[in-house]
């Protein structure tokens, strides 16, 4: 079964510091997605950075960019620059390949990490 | 922000009452969802319908009933709810309902069942 793990349940940074927000998941399929989505307090969730299995490169948004180690199955979120509107929950997520074995889409987050950045 | 919308944005409602959320999409896409956000859990996928047939429905109680008239429309039509039905409840949509794209949210109904 397909999990994703984000094991820092709250985390603060200073303003214009980096941080690194961590994400571990297990997946039986070689290729595959990994989005990590920011829902600011009262506001929507929206995608920050999405990490493509087979692309070896790190994806880069702006102040954003993951570490991704396939071998390890870890998927962290570095935020350098930290702007006060960083301050959200991180979710970490694998998207289903496929239906599971009961036949259901298992859209995997993790259990999110919250973010505050500090002026 | 207008890319998917909810109302209403809050709800009390008691257990024998019943409700509709909607959720308004203005992305031009084919794929919509629901979802349950509870504190300390992580989301909980309950529909996804796909060019307006439900395509997945993940083991949902019966007190919960979706609807999709059309792609840029979805109800959840709510009735007989329990106290620990109590979340945020998130609509989302994405282009075609492909397992790898991208989601777009809207920003949720908080649902408080009495």
């Amino acid at each position: 079964a397909q999990t994703v793990t984000q094991s820092q349940p709250e985390m603060s940074v200073q303003e214009a510091e980096t941080v690194t927000l961590s994400c571990t998941y297990d997946t039986s399929e070689n290729n595959y997605y990994l989005f990590w989505y920011k829902q600011p307090p009262s506001r929507q969730m929206i995608l920050v950075i999405r990490q493509e299995a087979y692309k070896q490169q790190n994806a880069t948004e702006n102040r954003f960019s993951v570490n991704f180690q396939k071998a390890a199955k870890s998927f962290s979120l570095k935020i350098s620059d930290s702007q006060l509107g960083d301050t959200a929950m991180y979710f970490c997520s694998l998207p289903p390949s496929d239906k599971t074995t009961s036949g259901t889409y298992k859209y995997i987050f993790g259990t999110g990490t919250r973010l505050k950045v500090l002026a | 922000e207008t890319g998917v919308t909810q109302t209403p944005r809050h709800l009390v409602m008691g257990m024998t009452n019943k409700k509709s959320l909607k959720c308004e999409q203005h992305l031009g896409h084919n794929a919509m969802y629901w979802y349950k956000q509870s504190a300390k859990k992580p989301l909980e996928l309950m529909f996804v319908y796909s060019l307006e047939e439900r395509v997945e429905n993940n083991s949902v109680p019966s007190r919960f009933s979706p609807e999709c008239p059309n792609s840029s429309h979805l109800f959840l039509h709510l009735h007989t709810l329990q106290p620990e039905d109590s979340a945020l409840y998130l609509c989302a949509s994405s282009r075609s309902g492909g397992l790898q794209e991208t989601q777009y949210f809207g920003p949720g109904t908080r649902l408080l069942v009495l």
